[in-house]
């Protein structure tokens, strides 16, 4: 069966440090994989987009690699900060024409200061 | 623009009456889809449509669920009646167009407890 695994336990790094949240998979054959934010009592946030044939892809502080050989994503975030805690939520289209997107669990990443 | 509107934003009731949430989607975007959000299960998608057509409805849990469009600006999910195990947040979201490199865009969701 498909599964998308992201780290159920609660990260913490030192602010300024940097972040790295993790999220496989199994059984799909993406050709996108998304990162969205978020925020206790919202919605999740759409944050990056990379497509199969890109290894990286960076946004300000972000930065996002994507591995199809070894069916896994990394998502960094540099010099973060407190205002950075949040739970990242990985998603990818199961296929087959379906057009919704399938969630792993999310990382609750805290930043300390 | 103002973004996907959900209503209300918490809704407490007693098991066996109806709930109706309601989703206005971001005007222009084809695309709406109902998820269900657990500690246990996670987001979990239920119902999409396109263009007020519904699509996929294969992550509705039971007939106790419905879900209808009747114009691009607003849709419902129905649970009737609820049970105390539909206890959960539903986000609404919609996207401008189909395919796996379009981002979804969230409302604030509708936090349902059933009692």
């Amino acid at each position: 069966s498909q599964k998308i695994e992201q780290n159920s336990e609660a990260l913490n790094i030192q602010e300024g440090k940097t972040a790295t949240l993790t999220c496989n998979y199994t059984n799909y054959s993406p050709a996108y994989l998304q990162w969205y934010r978020q925020d206790p009592g919202r919605g999740p946030v759409f944050l990056l987009l990379i497509r199969e044939n890109e290894k990286e892809k960076r946004k300000e502080r972000l930065k996002v690699t994507f591995d199809t050989t070894l069916k896994q994503s990394l998502f960094h975030i540099t010099a973060s900060q407190p205002a950075d805690s949040a739970t990242y939520l990985c998603a990818l289209h199961s296929g087959g024409g379906a057009d919704g997107l399938t969630f792993g669990k999310g990382t609750h990443l805290i930043i300390q200061p | 623009d103002a973004g996907v509107i959900q209503s209300p934003r918490h809704e407490v009731t007693e098991m066996g009456q109806e709930v109706t949430l309601r989703c206005k989607p971001i005007s222009g975007h084809d695309y709406l889809f109902w998820y269900r959000q657990t500690m246990m299960r996670g987001l979990e998608l239920l119902i999409y449509f396109n263009n007020n057509v519904p699509i996929d409805d294969s992550g509705m849990p039971e007939d106790r669920f419905s879900a209808k469009m009747p114009n691009a600006s607003f849709s419902t999910l129905k649970i009737q009646p609820s049970e105390p195990r539909d206890s959960a947040v539903y986000f609404c979201a919609s996207s401008p167009r189909r395919g796996q490199n379009s981002p979804l865009h969230f409302g604030n969701g509708t936090r349902l407890t059933v009692t």
